[in-house]
């Protein structure tokens, strides 16, 4: 499959522990984000990554959450310490440029369903 | 910070009826885009608008960006079962003065949540 992909479908957690949360986008494909979505609820950005340029972090709600990308590809988000409030929906996404410099789709993956007790 | 507002917030409706979603803003977007998305999957793209005043159309689905840039609309003409899920609109936006700060970076609104009953 040429989608995104990311693992694992599904985390449960105690309260306290870290996790680790993967990302693999499509080959290719320069741009890579993060969002956190509550049920029914909009996309809360997290985090970008453009290429090789510093990554956007403006979206971390805390300095629990980080997120690295390797090699220009794979992308690891973790929480540290996590809270029950970190429960939700994590989304990955890729794109890539469009002629004429604008960004256009994002390619979700399936998400990551956290649940911490 | 650029914010999006969908209206309305979720829509019940039966077959067969028509229906329009908003998104509005108080910012401009170099292009927006309108996602749907089922439960347990990633939103996927059913259009992008890029021009003021654009409309485009995708069998019973019609989306129109506004003149200015700053809002759009989802029309579902004729709604079937098929159409439930939670629709997104995200606006694009590029760095001011050809900066690539922020290029490339979408703020999606917080959603419709459709249900069209058989």
């Amino acid at each position: 499959g040429a989608g995104v992909s990311q693992s694992p479908s599904n985390k449960v957690t105690e309260k306290g522990k870290d996790v680790e949360l993967r990302c693999d986008p499509i080959s290719g494909h320069t741009a890579l984000y993060w969002y956190r979505q509550s049920l029914g609820q909009g996309l809360e950005f997290l985090i970008y990554f453009q290429g090789n340029s510093a990554p956007d972090k403006s979206g971390l709600p805390s300095d629990r959450f980080s997120a690295e990308r390797t090699g220009g590809s794979v992308s690891t988000l973790t929480i540290q310490r996590t809270q029950q409030e970190d429960s939700a929906v994590y989304l990955c996404a890729s794109s890539f440029r469009q002629t004429g410099g604008f960004w256009y789709e994002q390619f979700f993956g399936p998400g990551t369903r956290l649940t911490v007790l | 910070t650029q914010l999006l507002e969908q209206s309305p917030q979720f829509l019940s409706i039966q077959e067969g009826e028509n229906l329009t979603v908003y998104c509005n803003s108080s910012s401009v977007f170099s292009s927006l885009q309108w996602y749907r998305q089922e439960p347990g999957e990633g939103p996927v793209l059913l259009v992008t608008v890029v021009t003021g005043g654009e409309v485009k159309k995708l069998k019973r689905l019609t989306f129109q960006f506004g003149d200015a840039r700053k809002d759009s609309s989802l029309h579902i003409t004729a709604a079937q079962p098929g159409d439930t899920g939670l629709y997104l609109c995200a606006g694009a936006s590029i760095g001011r003065h050809g900066s690539s700060t922020n290029a490339g970076k979408s703020t999606f609104g917080d959603g419709t949540t459709l249900t069209v009953k058989p």
